[in-house]
């Protein structure tokens, strides 16, 4: 099963709007990743947050930790059309003592010019 | 420096048959894991390798295989195809041991069963 869920499923947006996607996971973590897919492309790489740091800055990108909750944000500020993707939040925890890396179902964000 | 390279690009083939998929890492990069992704059931890891060795394996059946080569590039095969294992298959790596440094992901294999 999933480890992360994110929410929304789906966001659509104009441009220039400010974009939140959520992530929610269910056992403790070493760190939680942020990663963009572009439609039939592999997963880029955004923002790394350890378990010790709430919150964390690159570029128009604001990633934060809660981990008394268990979620965590992406922020995408100032959206452009390029940024319409599917974002995805993954943990790295330890699942049947093996570490693991594990994805959510994703965020599919429209950005309208 | 080159990206993680996936081929073929797209793939089409008959139930029963087998496949055998190849992922070249970024130089450096020792680790190499694979996912199965799907409208259905996401992203789903597959096995990792490090240094030719399988380090971790997620719930597929013993019809995926796969294994890395000395230089780092690593194959994965998926033996007497069903339907349900059309996917794009997303190979990625990464230079440490560990989930703190970040994968870097191939542009995938759409495989096609029929």
């Amino acid at each position: 099963s999933q480890q992360g869920e994110e929410d929304p499923q789906a966001l659509s947006i104009q441009e220039g709007e400010n974009a939140t996607m959520n992530c929610s996971y269910k056992t403790s973590i070493n760190n939680l990743q942020w990663y963009r897919q572009n439609s039939g492309r592999g997963l880029v790489h955004l923002i790394l947050i350890r378990s010790n740091e709430r919150e964390k800055h690159s570029g128009r990108l604001r990633v934060t930790l809660d981990t008394s909750k268990k979620s965590s944000s992406l922020l995408i500020t100032a959206s452009r059309a390029a940024d319409t993707a599917s974002y995805f939040c993954a943990t790295d925890n330890i699942i049947q003592g093996a570490q693991k890396l594990v994805f959510g179902q994703g965020t599919r964000l429209t950005i309208n010019p | 420096k080159a990206g993680v390279t996936q081929t073929p690009r797209y793939l089409i083939k008959t139930r029963g048959q087998q496949v055998t998929l190849s992922c070249s890492p970024i130089s450096g990069h020792r680790s190499v894991s694979w996912y199965q992704q799907t409208p259905g059931q996401g992203l789903q890891f597959l096995f990792e390798y490090f240094s030719e060795t399988q380090r971790n394996k997620g719930n597929f059946p013993g019809r995926f295989s796969g294994r890395q080569f000395s230089n780092s590039r690593s194959e994965m095969n998926v033996s007497t195809l069903e339907l349900g294992d059309s996917a794009l298959y997303l190979c990625a790596s990464r230079m440490a041991s560990s989930y703190n440094s970040p994968l870097h992901f191939g542009n995938g294999t759409r495989l096609t069963v029929t």
